[in-house]
C-alpha cells in the first residue's frame, strides 16, 4: 500500500490565491521530507527540506515567502503556495525520508499534486 | 558536486524485447546511495531499488536487474521481455550516505513498450 498520501492530486485556481499542499507519511514517522517541482518532460528539481519541528531548508532561488514549508508533526508537512500565479503551475510532489534500522535512507513520494493558476 | 546522467532522453521497443536504460554519476564522496525510480503517467515516483555504493554485486528481480560498475561510475538498469506496463519515465538518482541528504536526479529516460 502507498507509505506517503498527498493531498490534493490536483488543483485549479484563481491567480492570488493561495493553495496548501498535504503531505502525510503513513508508515513510521519522519523527521525529514522533501519538497520537489517538476516541470513538464523534465527531472524533479528540488525545493525545499522539510524537518519535523524546525525551519524549512530551501534550495538556492526558492522564495521561501511564496513557497510555505511547515512540518508540524512527525507525519504531516505541508506546502503553501501562496498568491500562486500561472507561473506556479506546474507538479509538485513531496517524499519522506526512511530513518531508523532496515531500509533506511531510502524516499518514499507522494502522488504529487497538479496546480493549475488561472 | 553530484551529478547523475542519463543520456538516453527516449526509448521505443516492441514488447518482449529487452531493454537497458543507462545512468552515470559524479560524486566526490566515498560512500553514497545510488537509486531508481519508475514514474508512470499518473506521476507517482515509484521506489524500485537502492544501492550502497560499497555493494557491487548485481540484483535481479523479476524481470528486472541492475548492473552496478563503479569503475566506470554507472549503475544501468535492464528490462528482460518488456512489457506495456512498462512504459514511464525511469529516473536514476543518487545522494550522499549521511542522513537526511536529498536525491539528484538524472533528466529520466522515457520509456515507451509498443504491444
Amino acid at each position: 500500500g502507498a507509505v506517503v498520501s498527498q493531498h490534493p492530486s490536483w488543483v485549479i485556481c484563481k491567480s492570488g490565491t493561495s493553495v496548501k499542499i498535504e503531505c502525510r507519511s503513513l508508515d513510521f514517522q519522519a523527521t525529514t521530507m522533501f519538497w520537489y517541482r517538476q516541470f513538464p518532460k523534465q527531472s524533479l528539481m528540488l525545493m525545499a527540506t522539510s524537518n519535523e519541528g524546525s525551519k524549512a531548508t530551501y534550495e538556492q532561488g526558492v522564495e521561501k515567502d511564496k513557497f510555505l514549508i511547515n512540518h508540524a508533526s512527525l507525519t504531516l508537512s505541508t506546502l503553501t503556495v501562496t498568491s500562486a500565479h500561472p507561473e506556479d503551475s506546474s507538479f509538485y510532489i513531496c517524499s519522506v525520508l526512511t530513518s531508523g534500522n532496515g531500509a533506511k535512507n531510502i524516499q518514499y513520494f507522494g502522488a504529487g499534486t497538479r496546480l493549475s493558476v488561472l | 558536486a553530484q551529478k547523475v546522467t542519463q543520456a538516453q532522453t527516449e526509448i521505443s521497443v516492441v514488447e518482449k524485447e529487452d531493454v537497458t536504460l543507462d545512468c552515470v554519476y559524479e560524486t566526490r564522496d566515498t560512500t553514497y546511495y545510488l537509486f531508481w525510480y519508475k514514474q508512470p503517467p499518473s506521476g507517482e515516483l515509484v521506489f524500485l531499488i537502492r544501492r550502497n555504493s560499497f555493494d557491487e554485486q548485481n540484483e535481479i528481480s523479476g524481470r528486472y536487474s541492475w548492473n552496478f560498475q563503479k569503475s566506470t561510475s554507472s549503475f544501468n538498469f535492464t528490462i528482460t521481455a518488456s512489457q506495456v506496463v512498462d512504459s514511464a519515465v525511469y529516473f536514476c538518482a543518487l545522494s550522499e550516505a549521511t542522513r537526511n541528504t536529498p536525491l539528484v536526479f538524472g533528466k529520466g529516460t522515457r520509456l515507451s513498450v509498443i504491444a
